[in-house]
């Protein structure tokens, strides 16, 4: 099955710092998103991105599908930002929408 | 509304005991998933349902039981469960299971099993 990995698996940042999550994928895919599960478990939306560049505040995610790689960037980091993120993404011809998780990215922000 | 509940929110059972999650949505939805998440681990998919009907079972062993009853509620019956079935387990909805749109998430049931 399509494999996907993310880096780097732990994070750690001052508040304010940037930083860019990457997502590798091994097939082609329908669909990725990126997800924050915050440290209560709940994971939360972030971007429905298979392909292009999306913006929303200090987050903005880009995906190049022919390269099977998407980025998550995160400017201007806070507290609240620590959590575990994970790209998701829909393996071609499943019939329906399989989310398969990549690995995570663990990201503490300090203070 | 882009609210999926689930309750509870914590549960601790016995290897001999029966006990059922609940999921429940109201944004129309017509697919509806049940994940499990072990400890620093990604989700995995276990079912799925369209039009309340189970259209997808990831080779999930039959001591979990799911249930569609309406097309707002999602079930998971449990029985029977050992040790190493202590996990999050997510709910998850979207428009239909063809649809290109998000999943959303509920806040999960953490289960301890003793």
């Amino acid at each position: 099955g399509i494999q996907v990995e993310q880096s780097p698996p732990d994070l750690i940042l001052q508040e304010g710092a940037n930083s860019t999550l990457r997502c590798n994928f091994s097939d082609s895919v329908n669909n990725l998103q990126w997800f924050h599960q915050n440290p209560w478990g709940q994971l939360i939306n972030l971007f429905y991105i298979p392909s292009g560049t999306k913006q929303n505040g200090r987050l903005s995610a880009t995906t190049v599908a022919t390269e099977r790689y998407s980025l998550l960037y995160i400017s201007s980091s806070q507290t609240t930002d620590s959590g575990v993120y994970f790209c998701a993404v829909e393996p071609p011809n499943t019939g329906f929408q399989k989310l398969v998780f990549g690995t995570g990215t663990r990201l503490l922000v300090s203070p | 509304d882009t609210e999926v509940t689930q309750t509870p929110k914590h549960l601790v059972m016995g290897m001999t005991n029966k006990k059922s999650l609940k999921c429940e949505q109201h944004m129309g939805h017509r697919a509806m998933y049940w994940y499990k998440q072990k400890a620093k681990k990604p989700p995995e998919l276990m079912f799925v349902y369209s039009y309340e009907k189970l259209s997808i079972n990831e080779s999930v062993p039959s001591r979990f039981s799911p249930e569609c009853p309406n097309s707002s509620l999602l079930n998971l019956h449990l029985h029977a469960l050992q040790p190493e079935d202590s996990a999050l387990y997510l709910c998850a909805s979207s428009q239909d299971i063809t649809s290109v749109e998000t999943q959303y998430f509920g806040p999960g049931t953490r289960l301890l099993v003793l």
